[in-house]
C-alpha cells in the first residue's frame, strides 16, 4: 500500500540557518513525489516534484529536495531559512503502479523560523 | 485566471442539514479532487474525477456525494451533515499525468 510519513510534527530553526523537513515513503513502484506548502488560512501551494532523473530537485522560493531511493526518502531543504518560510509543509506520493490519479499526503510538518 | 475557486468560504450547519460545496477551475484541467483537512491527519481524499463524466471514491467517501457538472465544476454534497464532518474542505485540479495539483482556498465547515 502507498503511504508517506512525516516524522516531525514541528521543526524549529533560526533565521539564516539551514532547514530540513523530513519525508519518507512506501510504494510498490518508482514514486512520484511532491512537496506543498500551506500558509495560514490558505490552500496548498506547489513547491517542487520528483518524477524521474536528477535526484536533487530545485523548486520555488529557494527550496530543494533530494530523492534517495535506498532510504525511501524525499527530504525538503533550504540553505538559509527566512521567517517568511514559517508554514505547514506537506509531502505527497503517487504510486504509478496503481494506475490511479491520486496523491497520498503526509500529516504535515509545521516549520517555525525564529528571527 | 482565477485558478481554483470555492464557495462558500465558511459555513455552519446543524446536524442533519444538507449543503453543497462548489468548486470551479478556469485552467481547462481534466482532473478534479475533493479533500478534507483535519488536524494531525493531513489531507484525505474524499472523491475525485479524472475527467468530465467520471467520478471515483477516495479514502473517506462515506457521507458525501459529488457531481462533475462539466469540465469546470465539481461539487461536493453533504446530504445529512454530522459533527464528524466538521473540517476544512479543499478542491484541487490537475492537467497531465506528471503534473502537480492546484488547490483552492478552502471551505471551513462546522457542523453543530
Amino acid at each position: 500500500a502507498q503511504s508517506v510519513a512525516q516524522p516531525e510534527d514541528q521543526v524549529n530553526v533560526a533565521e539564516g540557518n539551514p532547514l530540513t523537513v523530513k519525508c519518507t515513503y512506501s510504494v510498490s513502484g518508482n514514486p512520484y513525489l511532491f512537496w506543498y506548502v500551506q500558509y495560514p488560512n490558505r490552500g496548498l501551494q506547489f513547491l517542487l516534484k520528483y518524477i524521474t532523473g536528477d535526484n536533487l530537485v530545485k523548486g520555488s522560493y529557494g527550496f530543494e529536495a533530494e530523492f534517495n531511493k535506498s532510504q525511501t526518502s524525499f527530504h525538503l531543504k533550504k540553505p538559509s531559512a527566512l521567517v517568511s518560510d514559517s508554514a505547514l509543509y506537506f509531502c505527497a506520493v503517487r504510486d504509478p503502479l496503481y494506475n490511479t490519479d491520486k496523491l497520498i499526503f503526509g500529516t504535515g510538518t509545521r516549520l517555525q523560523v525564529f528571527p | 485566471n482565477a485558478g481554483v475557486t470555492q464557495t462558500p468560504k465558511f459555513q455552519v450547519l446543524k446536524t442533519g442539514q444538507s449543503m453543497t460545496l462548489q468548486c470551479a477551475q478556469d485552467m481547462n484541467h481534466n482532473s478534479m479532487y475533493w479533500y478534507r483537512q483535519d488536524p494531525g491527519m493531513g489531507l484525505r481524499l474524499i472523491y475525485y474525477s479524472a475527467s468530465e463524466g467520471t467520478t471515483d471514491k477516495g479514502e473517506v467517501p462515506n457521507g458525501y456525494n459529488v457531481s462533475r457538472l462539466n469540465k469546470r465544476e465539481f461539487s461536493l454534497r453533504l446530504e445529512s451533515a454530522a459533527p464528524s464532518q466538521t473540517s476544512v474542505y479543499f478542491c484541487a485540479s490537475k492537467q497531465g499525468y506528471y503534473n502537480e495539483q492546484f488547490f483552492g482556498p478552502g471551505t471551513r465547515l462546522t457542523v453543530l
